[in-house]
Formats: C-alpha cells, structure tokens, sequence
C-alpha cells in the first residue's frame, strides 16, 4: 500500500483479555518498528523487526507483549492479560533499513476498562 | 542513559517565526529528527540533520544543532494556522537499528 496501515485504528478492551494489533508496513519495506505513546508523551520504542527477526525488543515492558512478523511483512503485536495501564497509541512504522527515518502509521488508540 | 526534553508550549502570531528547542544527552547520537503531530495523527517526518552538520534549511524550516550543548532547534519561518501541532524531536542513537528516542513534544499554537 501507498502508507503504513494499522488495524483497528481504535480498540476497546477489558482488563484481563487478550488483544492484536496489526501493522501492514509499506512494500518492500524491510525494517518494522513499534512504539507506544501515552497521553501528553513522545512514542516510545517497543520492538523493532529486520526481516522476519525481532533485531530489538529491549523496549517491551514485560512479558505479557509479544510481536511477530512471520513472513517479514505485516506484523502483530500482542498484548495478554491487559492492564489499564496498557492503554495508549500504538503506533507502527517501517522503513527501508537503510537511509534515514521512517514513515508511521496513524495508531492503534487502546482503551482498556 | 537517553534522554530528550522540550518545552511542552509555545505561542506565536501568525506571519511571525516560531523557535523550538530540544537537548538530548546522546553525544554519539548519528541523526536527530523532527517529527509534527496533528491531532488524531501519526507523525510525519518534517526534517532531520546529520550529527557532523551545524544547520540544515529546508524551505521554511531552519534546524541548527549545537553539538558541543546537544542542543537542537526548529525554526519554521512565517508561521501558518496550519503549522498548529505538536513537534517532537528525537535522536537516533549509534546502536544501530535506526531506534529513535523522543521528546516529550512542543505543542504549537499559531494565533491570528
């Protein structure tokens, strides 16, 4: 696609279950990020793909966030047991691996009750 | 440790320049970038400079980096109602993996 997609765009939840949130990274793009913004904060990274592995994933808070990209494209970000305080933007990006920045997707705003 | 702080408001009347300002503690940061924010929005890449260079321009906008302070500054030059939003820098550090480290964020109130 022409940008970075991510689904859903919002996400309500329950505290205690289990959530997805896909990133469709633009083609051909082989570097993946994920970055979480709280209200009134600048994204923080979480975890970053190259290919098909997770290069980085010191930014997860915990094991209850899990990513995968299986075959180096869209890829998931997983959240069990959700917490209120999970809720936030997350935010999705790719970029070419080399050269300089990269291009974000709009969110996923979770909300979890 | 990384960190980078902002001031968290900034005012300007439309037609004036608007400066923000950042440092950041990385000194082996390679790049640093400004990113804006509209409301309900992703971020957008506005520009970036390269740590060896002292000043970028790019249309209206104007980066200069000081190294030697870390300190980093936008300038966008005759400032729109458009330009509202908020503005994060970030720096990227010589870890590799292009893994960024952001500001708190400048929101930019352009007035009439």
């Amino acid at each position: 696609g022409a940008g970075v997609s991510q689904t859903p765009s919002n996400k309500v939840t329950e505290k205690g279950k289990y959530v997805e949130l896909r990133c469709d990274p633009i083609s051909g793009h082989t570097a993946l990020y994920w970055y979480r913004q709280s209200l009134g904060q600048g994204p923080e990274f979480l975890i970053y793909f190259q290919g098909t592995g997770a290069a980085d994933d010191s930014g997860l808070p915990n094991d209850r966030f899990f990513a995968v990209r299986p075959e180096g494209s869209v890829s998931t970000l997983k959240i069990q047991r959700t917490e209120r305080g999970d809720s936030a933007v997350y935010l999705c990006a790719s970029s070419l691996g080399t050269g300089v920045g990269y291009t974000f997707g709009s969110g996923t705003r979770l909300t979890v009750v | 440790g990384e960190d980078v702080e902002q001031s968290l408001f900034l005012s300007v009347r439309e037609g004036d320049s608007s400066v923000i300002n950042c440092t950041y503690t990385d000194s082996s940061s390679t790049y640093l970038y400004w990113y804006k924010q509209e409301p309900g929005a992703g971020l957008q890449l506005l520009t970036y400079i390269f740590s060896n260079m002292d000043m970028k321009q790019d249309q209206r906008l104007t980066v200069l980096l000081n190294k030697k302070d870390k300190h980093l500054s936008l300038r966008i030059a005759d400032t729109q109602t458009g330009d509202s939003a908020i503005y994060f820098c970030a720096e990227e550090g010589s870890g590799g993996g292009n893994k960024l480290t952001f500001g708190t964020g400048t929101q930019l109130k352009v007035e009439l």
